[in-house]
């Protein structure tokens, strides 16, 4: 079956740094990939849609300003957390469809 | 009310035993339902799909109501391994195939 990558799988960094997140689909291609962030006993919650060519499209309350989304060609897109702070901090997940997730990564700011 | 809605549980439920878990949407004009499992700091990994006629896999059913917006998962004969969170998920088939996800219920299989 498809599969989804992301890398890296986790992260630790300092308050102020920023962190970029890949997401690949492995064999075949995504126009759009979706971008989810999950804390801790909570639902995964949408971030935001992720468009190959075009701008992505973000959910209420995410600043698309903090969370840069490139989607650059049809088989990867990124998630950048600029300016991260300690309350970035989550599991981050990426999808290509509703069946196809990639493993996450967990983001910690110190 | 939330879009879609799930009793967080935890089940603790007896291997063995048959457990059943329901998940209410409120969006009437839902196409797509799924049922999915996900393991402690796992992604979440598709169950199965729901079909409207209702649609067996092994040891897990699922069904919906459309006339209530619901749908459930019952597991028969558990096993210690389906100890997991399963997240119910609808697809609002919106122009941008957004999928909600449920809270989730957490389910704890007993030797």
């Amino acid at each position: 079956g498809a599969v989804v990558s992301q890398h890296p799988s986790w992260v630790i960094c300092k308050s102020g740094t920023s962190v970029k997140i890949e997401c690949r689909s492995l064999d075949f291609q995504a126009t759009t990939m979706f971008w989810y962030r999950q804390f801790p006993k909570q639902s995964l919650m949408l971030m935001a849609t992720s468009n190959e060519g075009s701008k992505a499209t973000y959910e209420q309350g995410v600043e698309k300003d903090k969370f840069l989304i490139n989607h650059a060609s049809l088989t990867l897109s990124t998630l950048t957390v600029t300016s991260a702070h300690p309350e970035d901090s989550s599991f981050y997940i990426c999808s290509a469809s509703e069946k196809f997730f990639g493993p996450g990564t967990r983001l910690t700011v110190l | 009310r939330k879009e879609v809605e799930q009793d967080p549980g935890p089940f603790n439920v007896p291997e063995g035993a048959t457990v059943a878990f329901n998940c209410t949407y409120s969006n009437s004009a839902s196409q797509s339902f799924f049922w999915y499992r996900q393991d402690c700091r796992k992604e979440p990994k598709l169950l199965m799909s729901v079909y409207s006629s209702g649609n067996e896999d092994g040891r897990f059913t699922a069904q919906l109501n459309r006339a209530s917006q619901y749908i459930s998962l019952l597991i028969r004969d558990s096993k210690l391994s389906d100890s997991a969170t399963y997240l119910c998920v609808v697809n609002a088939e919106s122009r941008d195939d957004k999928i909600i996800f449920g809270k989730g219920t957490r389910l704890h299989i007993l030797p």
